[in-house]
């Protein structure tokens, strides 16, 4: 099965520009996850979605993150406008309330984000 | 709110050795934590997990303590390999379906 799919994995902009995520989860899987990592940080949890409906955002920094889920396969975390202090490493997890395993989160390989 | 940390930011084993990595917890309300592994380049990998009800819990070479009273986590790697070598990190569960993960301990095997 594949697993968690980001794209792109590495993304290199100028500040001010609008920056956009993407994330494929598991299939079948009903929550999805964004994560971000820094080395003073460590992995926050930016937003989390249940159901393709966001349940808590409290983690995104500020108005200038954004996070949809049209559709059960497919996530976006848009940053406009980016700015230096938002680069990082940002995972995509997702996880399936009907396994075992309910509280297993599957990362996804990230995408590292860089803003000069 | 709550934090989750580690006691060591790095830990250097010889190959066949044992490795425990430590982790503290603030929020004794916490009832679930996981472990996760991260190799570079990669995102987090499960390892192990233990709910609040129990305080050990066994895997394949990998052991994980919990101790409620002091809120200390532990993940023992038995005879440790240089494929072991990554950063670990402890998560706990908040509020929801939230995690809290800590820093990460970088492992290092010596062959």
């Amino acid at each position: 099965d594949a697993g968690v799919i980001q794209s792109p994995r590495h993304e290199v902009t100028e500040m001010g520009q609008e920056v956009t995520l993407r994330c494929k989860p598991i299939s079948g899987h009903d929550y999805l996850f964004w994560y971000r990592q820094t080395m003073m940080r460590g992995l926050e949890l930016l937003i989390y979605f249940n159901n393709n409906v966001p349940i808590d955002d409290s983690g995104m920094p500020e108005d200038r993150f954004s996070a949809k889920m049209p559709n059960a396969s497919f996530s976006t975390l848009k940053i406009q406008p980016s700015e230096p202090r938002d680069s990082a490493v940002y995972f995509c997890a997702s996880s399936s309330s009907r396994t075992s395993a309910p509280d297993t989160q599957y990362f996804g390989p990230g995408t590292r984000l860089t803003v000069l | 709110g709550e934090s989750v940390g580690l006691h060591l930011p790095t830990l250097s084993v010889q190959e066949g050795d044992n490795s425990i990595i430590n982790c503290a917890y603030s929020n004794s309300a916490s009832d679930y934590f996981i472990w996760y592994k991260q190799e570079s380049g990669k995102g987090p990998q499960f390892i192990i997990d233990i709910r609040s009800n129990m305080d050990k819990r066994q895997g394949q070479r990998v052991t994980v303590l919990l101790n409620k009273t002091v809120k200390h986590l532990s993940l023992q790697i038995a005879a440790t390999q240089p494929g072991d070598s990554a950063v670990y990190f402890c998560a706990e569960r908040g509020t929801g379906n939230q995690f809290y993960f800590g820093t990460g301990t970088s492992l290092t095997v010596i062959p």
